[in-house]
């Protein structure tokens, strides 16, 4: 498959833990990388390379893959966290491509 | 400051052309990949195209394949994608974005985003 799928929502408390999960037959082969959008402004970059953050991006958000699926995991959500997050990865033929998205609401 | 300036979007009727423009200030955009990336309204966001180091490397989203072409010109230190044959579901917000260093054709990731400018394709 070269579709990248996201769970389309996702609600939290404050202090909860978000696991956003984006599978794909190609993520093994391939790194996943994760992006936060706020209010339709321009995505930021919060996890590349499946697992490594870049600087200045809170500790709480972390990386992981499995097989086809990987996982953006935020840790004791907070309301500023509140954003669409996007995975995108390369699909078998070379490829770029973004999964559907995940609106996390931090309730 | 090292930043990415959209321009060009507008209104334009279906079937029309319409030419996106990126501005890159503060680095020189040559030495990295780019990529456009779009948003149709309330939708996530759509991998549009990229354009490798040296022009070497250009690909496109099936979408958009055969009406729209990517390119660079150093003397500006700008990118651009030329849009041709519109379509009503080509309006999105369209973002130039910057790879990292190190990018591959089979792997990169954007770290600086432009603002996006709006293209909307309507009679």
């Amino acid at each position: 498959s070269s579709e990248l799928t996201q769970p389309p929502s996702m609600s939290l408390s404050p202090g909860q833990t978000a696991r956003i999960t984006c599978s794909g037959d190609a993520l093994p082969n391939h790194f996943t990388h994760w992006y936060q959008q706020k209010s339709r402004q321009a995505p930021v970059l919060v996890i590349f390379k499946d697992s490594e953050r870049p600087s200045g991006i809170p500790d709480r958000f972390s990386g992981s893959s499995s097989g086809t699926t990987v996982t953006l995991t935020i840790t004791a959500v907070q309301a500023e966290d509140e954003a669409d997050y996007y995975c995108q990865s390369t699909d078998s033929s070379g490829k770029w491509m973004f999964g559907g998205g995940t609106t996390l609401t931090v309730l | 400051q090292v930043q990415l300036v959209e321009s060009g979007g507008g209104l334009v009727k279906p079937g029309g052309s319409l030419r996106l423009s990126c501005a890159a200030s503060g680095f020189t955009l040559n030495d990295y990949y780019m990529g456009w990336v779009r948003q149709a309204p309330g939708k996530g966001l759509e991998w549009v195209s990229y354009i490798s180091t040296g022009s070497t490397y250009i690909n496109y989203a099936d979408s958009v394949k055969g009406r729209f072409t990517i390119y660079r010109d150093s003397a500006k230190n700008s990118l651009f994608l030329q849009m041709d044959s519109l379509r009503v579901d080509d309006t999105a917000t369209y973002y130039c974005a910057r790879g990292v260093p190190g990018c591959s054709s089979t792997s990169c990731y954007f770290a600086l985003w432009g603002q996006g400018t709006l293209i909307t394709v309507a009679s």
